[in-house]
């Protein structure tokens, strides 16, 4: 069974700091995605990664994926407040588009 | 706007009845996906459907069913509802084919079960 694992869960940072959520897979899959969901919405695409070290960058956000650690990070860098959600990265499960296995996600509240 | 789009957006049920879900997935896209995610939670996989087939299903039991239609939108149907089942539920188009690709996620619908 693939199982994805997000930490941290909750993740209060002042504005201008730097931090990373990790995103741990349990079994082979060569495509993850991180989308940002804000409250009550539903889920933006942020990054779609396809191979082993694959790297994107939008803005104050960085994708990365080690697909033989499996293990992607989302890099925040100098947060500022418009970037308070939550987060999730998923897998693909069996291969086929929108088949996605999700992270439990990672609510982050940039506090100025 | 990711011209995925879901009906009713708020439903509110008593308990033992049905309710059904809607779904018109993005043009071009051949392939529809259902998640349900509770309060809290990330979204849970619910079933698949290409060209009007059912194609993967996760852990829901057969009470949660579905449809596809010719022009690709789809419905989900879930009969006997449960408190349980009170959560947004997404509905996600993408093309099957081509590696490039990504699942477009429609506004959702908040189902209450009392």
């Amino acid at each position: 069974e693939l199982k994805v694992e997000q930490n941290p869960l909750f993740l209060s940072m002042q504005e201008g700091k730097n931090y990373t959520i990790y995103c741990n897979y349990s079994t082979t899959s060569d495509r993850l995605y991180w989308y940002r969901q804000d409250p009550g919405k539903s889920l933006e695409s942020l990054f779609v990664l396809l191979s082993n070290g694959a790297v994107k960058q939008e803005g104050r956000l960085m994708a990365s994926l080690d697909t033989k650690a499996r293990l992607s990070t989302l890099h925040i860098t100098a947060a500022v407040h418009d970037l308070s959600a939550t987060y999730f990265c998923a897998v693909d499960y069996g291969g086929s588009q929108g088949n996605l296995i999700f992270g439990k996600g990672t609510k982050l509240s940039v506090k100025p | 706007e990711t011209g995925v789009t879901q009906s009713p957006t708020h439903l509110i049920k008593t308990r033992g009845q049905q309710v059904t879900l809607r779904c018109s997935s993005q043009s071009g896209h051949n392939t529809v996906s259902w998640y349900q995610q509770a309060l809290g939670q990330g979204p849970q996989f619910i079933f698949q459907y290409y060209r009007e087939e059912e194609n993967g299903r996760g852990n829901f039991p057969p009470r949660f069913s579905g449809l596809q239609f010719p022009n690709y939108s789809s419905e989900l149907n879930v009969n006997a509802l449960e408190l349980d089942d009170s959560a947004l539920y997404l509905c996600a188009s993408s093309p099957m084919t081509g590696l490039n690709t990504e699942a477009f996620f429609g506004q959702g619908t908040r189902l209450t079960v009392v």
